[in-house]
């Protein structure tokens, strides 16, 4: 594709509900990445998915977050009774290859801006 | 904990003065220090810096790194209305892990 695409660009939810946010990465791109963007901070990392390998989970501020990515590309972050603080933009990024020894360029998505009422 | 820390947080200029963006991290491993620039929403890279002393340049933006004082800096010469975003830094560890750490960014705005 010509770039990441990020589904729904705005959302707005109540407190309490679920929210699913989408990512489809560039083709052929690997590595997928969701970051959260809270208003005046920087880009804070969720979660990481390499390949065919178990997702690096360490960034998922609770176990109302969760995410999957199906066939190794398209993916979904799914947050559970959401709260007022959860409200940010998501930004997905992927890129190509994470070869050792070597940083691969992230490219990002438009993002979803959450909001949570 | 390792971080970065961006200066400015913001700045304000008009269309042709030159400005220059700081960023200082702290880490334990480094592998490389990354510039993006956030218009909207979405980050747009702008360059990788993974050696002392060389400069990376596109255009009227350059950036150099220093390894051994830890920090980067991102310069704009004649800047244009066009250059106003948010411009954010951001290090690789160089860990297996994919994840990039950020700054909060330094908002930079330009009036004609």
């Amino acid at each position: 594709g010509a770039g990441v695409s990020q589904s729904p660009s705005n959302k707005v939810t109540e407190k309490g509900k679920d929210v699913e946010l989408r990512c489809d990465p560039i083709s052929g791109h690997t590595a997928l990445y969701w970051y959260r963007q809270s208003l005046g901070q920087g880009l804070e990392f969720l979660i990481y998915f390499q390949g065919n390998s178990a997702p690096d989970k360490s960034g998922l501020p609770s176990d109302r977050f969760s995410a999957e990515r199906t066939g190794g590309s398209v993916s979904t972050l799914t947050i559970q009774r959401t709260q007022q603080e959860d409200s940010a933009v998501y930004l997905c990024a992927s890129s190509l290859l994470r070869l050792a020894g070597l940083t691969d360029t992230q490219y990002f998505g438009p993002g979803t801006r959450l909001t949570v009422l | 904990e390792d971080k970065v820390v961006q200066s400015p947080l913001s700045l304000v200029v008009h269309e042709g003065d030159t400005v220059t963006l700081n960023c200082s991290y702290e880490v334990t491993n480094f592998r490389s220090l990354l510039w993006y620039k956030q218009e909207k929403k979405a980050p747009t890279f702008l360059f990788m810096l993974t050696s002392s002393g060389i400069e990376k340049k596109s255009g009227r933006l350059s950036s150099i790194l220093d390894k051994k004082e830890l920090f980067s800096i991102l310069n704009i010469t004649a800047t244009q209305t066009g250059d106003s975003a948010i411009y954010l830094c951001a290090y690789d560890r160089g860990s297996t892990l994919g994840r990039l750490y950020f700054g909060r960014g330094t908002q930079l705005t330009v009036w004609p």
